[in-house]
């Protein structure tokens, strides 16, 4: 079965760094997501991407985040000057355009320490 | 805009007893509803979805949800626990629209003694 493969699967960065988390969306899928799971919290929403653009963010991710799709199979967060409160879960996630159901597949997480 | 409320975050079931984790959503547009359960150390697996079209919805594991659109509500049940059903299990919400995110609920801990 397709899914959306993720790495790091752990990174551990000192606080100020630049991070970059890695995913593969499922082949056929053209929807991109980023969410976010704080230890203990809900897992929220940060981005989502589409024909090369982002199409929906919310209020987290401010300019320390950005995403990009390098090439035609990985999908990129960067996350600039990282901070302790930015330690978390990270999950990618993609969708099928046009689906009429609007399933998303989400990968296993690359879980960031910043120390 | 859309919410989703799940009632309890932790609940704990005998092995073999009643599954019930609750679920009410806001929603100003039709939603769309799923139930994802996350083992630990793992990602999100979706268990079930609800999209329109019968209301009572079966998944993966034995569990159903039922969409009761008058009281906003998708609720998920399994009629018998097992050990390995101990999970976190997130509610979530969204449109019908392609690319629309997934908004989640707050997540219910499922703990199964034996």
């Amino acid at each position: 079965e397709p899914e959306v493969t993720q790495t790091p699967s752990h990174q551990v960065t000192q606080m100020g760094q630049e991070v970059i988390l890695r995913c593969v969306p499922i082949s056929n899928h053209l929807y991109f997501y980023w969410y976010r799971q704080i230890l203990g919290q809900k897992v929220e929403f940060l981005v989502s991407f589409y024909n090369n653009e982002i199409s929906e963010k919310s209020e987290i991710f401010d300019d320390q985040f950005s995403v990009e799709r390098p090439d035609g199979s990985n999908f990129t967060l960067k996350i600039r000057s990282t901070k302790l409160e930015d330690s978390a879960m990270y999950f990618c996630a993609s969708s099928q355009e046009g689906a009429t159901v609007n399933t998303i597949y989400f990968g296993e997480g690359s879980w960031l320490t910043v120390v | 805009a859309q919410s989703v409320t799940q009632l309890g975050s932790h609940v704990s079931v005998s092995e073999g007893a009643l599954v019930l984790l609750r679920c009410n959503y806001s929603s100003s547009v039709p939603p769309y509803l799923f139930w994802y359960v996350q083992y630990p150390n793992q990602g999100l697996q979706l268990l079930l979805k609800y999209t329109t079209g019968a209301t009572l919805v079966k998944g993966i594991n034995g569990f159903e949800a039922e969409f009761k659109k008058s009281e906003t509500s998708f609720h998920l049940t399994k009629p018998s626990a097992h050990m390995s059903d101990a999970a976190e299990y997130f509610c979530a919400v969204s449109s019908n629209q392609a690319g629309t995110a997934l908004i989640f609920g707050k997540g219910t801990t499922l703990s199964v003694s034996s």
